[in-house]
């Protein structure tokens, strides 16, 4: 069981939007402004889309967007695309090991 | 071009040692920590610790603290977890990630190598 909580799977059509939660508690998501998200093609290293909460690195689309409310953050991936299928991880810092913490996964499947 | 260039798959017994190692290019390994990322079969990402290698401070998550040991060798580059004992239980990917630091708080991380898979079986 993994410390952030992820649904499993996520899915969408081509051209919608979907968004993929990762609830966490104050001691992780909710009392730090350090959520981060990864893209994980299988058999590729993942690849960082988001950190600190809704900042993207150079390179990232604008249609990944990340936000916080609470203890559960949320990734929205904006205009699905066929290359968006991928499975997709949540971290935040966690003050219970001073590192941090991983959600399980969501898989995500472009209809 | 950052890369982190990790060593292939190893099956091992239970109660003998491993070495894995991380050979890094592409930017000043001394002045970026490093860090040590663990996924059993089946299971989800746990961060196991990490290491400065400008002075080898190393921080380790207390569920790791006294099972591995991370080393660095700045003269190569290269980082190290190491185990003295395994346990069918260490069966895992192990992979090594370069974070992304405010002060001493990790906010992401930028690159990752391929993974390590370690076997531990009798």
């Amino acid at each position: 069981q993994s410390a952030l909580t992820q649904p499993p799977s996520a899915s969408g059509s081509p051209g919608q939007s979907v968004t993929i939660s990762c609830t966490g508690t104050s001691s992780d998501v909710g009392g730090y402004p350090y959520v981060s998200w990864y893209q994980h093609h299988p058999g590729k290293a993942p690849k960082l889309l988001i950190y600190e909460v809704n900042k993207r690195p150079s390179g990232v689309p604008d249609r990944f967007s990340g936000s916080k409310s609470g203890n559960t953050a949320s990734l929205t991936v904006s205009g699905l695309q066929a290359e968006d299928e991928a499975d997709y991880y949540c971290s935040s810092f966690a003050d219970s090991n001073n590192l941090g913490v991983f959600g399980g996964g969501t898989k995500l499947t472009v209809l | 071009e950052v890369q982190l260039v990790q060593s292939g798959a190893e099956v091992k017994k239970p109660g003998e040692s491993l070495k894995i190692s991380c050979k890094t290019s592409g930017y000043n390994f001394p002045i970026y920590w490093i860090a040590w990322v663990r996924q059993m079969p089946g299971k989800g990402l746990e961060w196991m610790g990490i290491i400065y290698p400008a002075d080898s401070d190393a921080r380790y998550n207390p569920s790791f603290r006294g099972q591995v040991t991370l080393s660095v060798d700045k003269s190569i580059s290269s980082a190290y977890l190491q185990w003295s004992s395994l346990e069918a239980s260490d069966t895992a990917m192990f992979y090594c990630v370069r974070p992304i630091m405010v002060g001493e708080i990790i906010v992401g991380i930028d690159y990752w190598g391929q993974g390590t898979l370690v076997t531990v079986s009798s």
